[in-house]
């Protein structure tokens, strides 16, 4: 059982914009940095997002991150069909002194 | 380029015992943490536990602890995770990533994954 929620889904159509939430506690989210993965059918998950709101190089910056209290989101714009994949948040539970990732939310392009 | 490259898919009976690798290339294998993270079918990421080479320090998610064992052999910059009793809810994907520990804890690298099968 995930101590981070995301939503199962969202979707939108191609151009518009997605955002996906991951809501957590102050012994996770609320304490420490936050980073999102991306993962296409039969892949493996790749970093987008780190410490909140960094992206690697080579991520587009149509990919946002942000953080506010015990919850962060993942903002997608200009969505393009290539961004159909499982999309996860990530951070430290201090409680648990484990790594913790949320349920997952699945972006559909329609 | 940074490359881990994980040992190839495996197919075992419950009770039997297996160790799959991770071979980090690229960068200084003893400057990063490694952590695995377990994928069951259809299902979502799990944090097992993770090892910093350079000095052996492993940590475990209580989930994992005295599940399974991390390790790594530095002169071969490989890490490794290993079962002495495989049971059929271990059947699952596999992913070694390259990481950070503590509260800027993300892991910027990723293996194509192992897909370890148990089945009788």
């Amino acid at each position: 059982q995930s101590v981070l929620t995301q939503p199962p889904s969202v979707s939108a159509a191609p151009g518009q914009k997605v955002t996906i939430s991951c809501s957590g506690s102050s012994s996770n989210i609320g304490n420490n940095y936050v980073s999102w993965y991306q993962q296409l059918p039969g892949t493996a998950p790749k970093l987008l997002i780190y410490d909140n709101n960094k992206r690697p190089s080579g991520i587009p910056d149509r990919f946002s991150g942000s953080k506010s209290g015990t919850s962060a989101t993942l903002g997608i714009t200009g969505l393009q069909t290539g961004d159909e994949a499982d999309y996860y948040c990530g951070t430290w539970d201090s409680s648990l002194s484990a790594k913790v990732f949320g349920t997952g939310t699945k972006v559909t392009v329609l | 380029e940074v490359q881990l490259v994980q040992s190839g898919a495996e197919v075992k009976k419950p009770g039997e015992s297996l160790k799959i690798s991770c071979k980090g290339s690229g960068y200084s294998f003893t400057s990063y943490w490694i952590g695995w993270v377990r994928q069951m079918p259809g299902k979502g990421l799990e944090w097992m536990g993770i090892i910093y080479p350079g000095d052996s320090d492993t940590r475990y998610s209580p989930s994992f602890q005295g599940q399974v064992t991390i390790s790594a052999d530095k002169s071969i910059s490989t890490a490794y995770l290993q079962w002495s009793s495989l049971k059929a809810s271990d059947t699952a994907m596999y992913y070694c990533a390259r990481g950070f520990l503590g509260s800027s804890s993300y892991f910027d690298y990723w293996g194509q994954g192992t897909l370890v099968t148990v089945s009788s």
